[in-house]
């Protein structure tokens, strides 16, 4: 029963770097959402998927793009690592699309990356 | 702009009082309310979720709802060294919000002191 799984947990990048976060869920999810978590700042929406298909941007999206591989899987990309992405970054999902959704959001273990 | 306000704290209490965690939210459209735990290094864990005004409890959780002033609150009562956390306040925007997002607070620290 492995809820969001999210690869890798830690990676290092040097500035320039593309590299791609990997995040799944086994528990039939509609929707998910990737975030980033900084000191200070709280949990900050870079884009979501709120169905198999649609991707939106949200509150911080320049420098990311994503990909909603299937329903399981949902990926987030940095075409161009910079030192200002280094940050902890959380998939999420939540069971149901649409637009009166009151179910709560399941938070993947997190991936912690360094950009030098 | 949407909001969810918490005083970052830290707010220290000792075992086996009562925590009293509170949320402010700018967005009266707001329909969801959650309170996630994490500790320090790990993922946000749901301990309660609110929907309604009025009081929810959950073993030895609280949580508050009082959408005309809007303020959600979560008490802790006998509050263990383990409780010692950042709690997260999140909130769903509903019919203005656009689908599923949540809006999250920036937490607070609690420690609880033997």
């Amino acid at each position: 029963n492995a809820g969001v799984t999210q690869t890798p947990k830690f990676q290092v990048l040097k500035t320039g770097q593309s590299m791609t976060l990997q995040c799944a869920q086994d528990m039939n999810h509609n929707s998910m959402y990737w975030y980033r978590q900084d000191p200070g700042m709280g949990l900050r929406l870079i884009y979501y998927s709120a169905s198999e298909g649609t991707t939106d941007k949200g509150e911080v999206p320049n420098g990311y793009n994503v990909s909603r591989l299937n329903k399981r899987e949902f990926s987030l990309r940095l075409e161009s690592a910079a030192p200002s992405q280094t940050s902890v970054y959380f998939c999420a999902s939540n069971p149901y699309g649409g637009r009166l959704s009151n179910q709560p959001q399941h938070f993947g273990d997190g991936t912690r990356l360094s950009i030098l | 702009q949407k909001e969810v306000e918490q005083n970052s704290g830290p707010l220290s209490v000792p075992e086996g009082a009562i925590a009293s965690l509170n949320c402010t939210y700018s967005d009266r459209g707001s329909q969801s309310f959650f309170w996630y735990r994490q500790y320090s290094g790990k993922s946000p864990e749901l301990i309660m979720s609110i929907y309604s005004n009025g009081d929810k409890e959950d073993g030895r959780f609280t949580a508050q709802l009082n959408k005309a002033s809007q303020y959600v609150s979560l008490l802790i009562r006998d509050s263990q060294p383990s409780d010692s956390a950042t709690y997260l306040c999140a909130v769903n925007a509903g019919l203005t919000g656009g689908g599923n997002k949540l809006t999250f607070g920036t937490g607070t620290q609690l420690k609880v002191e033997l």
